[in-house]
């Protein structure tokens, strides 16, 4: 099946830094890629779609100018939580859909911002 | 919008049967998925409806009814591994997925 990467697993960073996630579709080109965010013993919350070569389509509610997302090629997106702050502490989780499949999910990325 | 519900945690036995339900409402969909996720880890996928009726693949079946906006997982012969959050999930036209709340199952020896 198809096999979605995501890098880093686990971030520990002081508060006010900046983290970049990657998400990158193994053995397939996609177009959009989704960006969830889970909260403990919560839900995944959408956050963000990433469209290669144009703009991502945040949720309502997600700041786009925290929440950086780039779609540069057909397979890899990235997600770079600016100025992360301890209320950004959650875990991330990409995911990518090859025509007609079901959803595909990374491993996710735990992030905790001291 | 979407709105889906599911029982927030549920309890059985080892070598069991459990069923967990998912609710929703919406004005329209491609098809409804379960997916299992244990803690700290990334989603995988279990069950997949289109169309109304039961899909059965081994020990996980799922049913979905669209007139009574209603699906359930159902696990056989519960092992102690299937303890995990399983989450139903609407296809939104082929685009974005939209999950339910999930359920906390814990399997007891």
């Amino acid at each position: 099946g198809a096999v979605v990467s995501q890098h880093p697993s686990r971030v520990i960073c002081k508060s006010g830094t900046s983290v970049k996630i990657e998400c990158r579709s193994l053995d397939f080109q996609a177009t959009t890629m989704f960006w969830y965010r889970q909260f403990p013993k919560q839900s995944l919350m959408l956050m963000a779609t990433s469209n290669e070569g144009s703009k991502a389509t945040y949720e309502q509610g997600v700041e786009k100018d925290k929440f950086l997302i780039n779609h540069a090629s057909l397979t890899l997106s990235t997600l770079t939580v600016t100025s992360a702050h301890p209320e950004d502490s959650s875990f991330y989780i990409c995911s990518a859909r090859p025509a007609n499949e079901k959803l595909f999910f990374g491993s996710g990325t735990q992030l905790s911002v001291l | 919008g979407q709105n889906i519900d599911q029982p927030t945690e549920m309890t059985a036995t080892e070598g069991a049967i459990v069923q967990i339900n998912c609710t929703y409402q919406t004005s329209g969909f491609n098809g409804l998925f379960w997916y299992q996720q244990h803690a700290g880890e990334a989603p995988t996928f279990l069950s997949y409806n289109v169309l109304d009726g039961l899909e059965e693949k081994g020990r996980f079946s799922s049913f979905l009814s669209r007139s009574k906006g209603y699906s359930y997982l159902l696990l056989k012969e519960l092992q102690m591994k299937d303890s995990a959050s399983y989450l139903c999930a609407l296809d939104n036209y082929g685009q974005n997925f939209v999950f339910g709340p999930g359920t906390r199952l814990s399997v007891l020896p």
